[in-house]
């Protein structure tokens, strides 16, 4: 199975409400990143987050990680209809050493709909 | 403007036809990617490479080929194409690679796909 898995798979909300998409991996990593798609679109960066750091935060994107748990979450505030793409956890898995592999792991996607 | 540029962004093929997608940055990033994406089974890493003349398998490497002879390029070659091999492609380069550094967040940037098919 993939190393980040996303859950859920889909959410639907209102304009206004707050949108919170989780990740979990399962091996070590030097950092964690966030990306958003639209519809078939290029990824586009939103934030990252070293295994060293507990939170992040970049307008009105929060993102956590718990390293002890191996999972990560991303919530948007207030959210928009713009704010509908889907959302992808991508995972810089670390050998032994800590190092990095040089590969960046994306997990299965979070299909963000936000209505008007 | 700084971009990822694939090309084709559209080809239909038949088995067996050689083909070529090409990838080229103009950022003057190291690390460069390749990437199909799936229904179902979101992104796949297919070869990186961290520096000209450098590349290295990622998770499904079967089936193609690639070359970094100069750092702005990374073409994608599928020797053989097979029905399989129907996929939407993306490119993506980094400054210094997912890790990052000192002056680098270690962010990807994406070109805006290939949709390859194959007959």
């Amino acid at each position: 199975s993939q190393q980040g898995e996303e859950d859920p798979q889909a959410l639907s909300i209102q304009e206004g409400e707050n949108a919170t998409m989780n990740c979990s991996y399962k091996t070590s990593i030097n950092n964690l990143q966030w990306y958003r798609q639209n519809s078939g679109r290029g990824l586009v960066h939103l934030i990252l987050i070293r295994s060293n750091e507990r939170e992040k935060h970049s307008g009105r994107l929060r993102v956590t990680l718990d390293t002890s748990k191996k999972s990560s979450s991303l919530l948007i505030t207030a959210s928009r209809a713009a704010d509908t793409a889907s959302y992808f956890c991508a995972t810089d898995l670390a050998n032994a050493g800590g190092t990095s592999y040089g590969k960046l792991t994306f997990g299965q996607g979070t299909i963000l709909t936000v209505h008007p | 403007e700084a971009q990822v540029t694939q090309n084709p962004r559209y080809l239909i093929t038949v088995t067996g036809k050689k083909l070529t997608v090409t990838c080229s940055q103009n950022m003057n990033h190291e690390y460069m990617s390749w990437y199909r994406q799936d229904p179902g089974l979101g992104l796949r890493q297919i070869y990186y490479s961290m520096n000209v003349e450098v590349t290295d398998k990622g998770d499904v490497p079967e089936g193609y080929k690639v070359s970094r002879k100069e750092k702005r390029n990374f073409p994608l070659i599928l020797e053989s194409p097979s029905p399989n091999q129907t996929s939407l492609y993306f490119c993506a380069s980094s400054l210094w690679g997912p890790s990052g550094g000192a002056s680098s967040t270690g962010e990807l940037f994406f070109g805006e796909g290939s949709r390859l098919t194959v007959l």
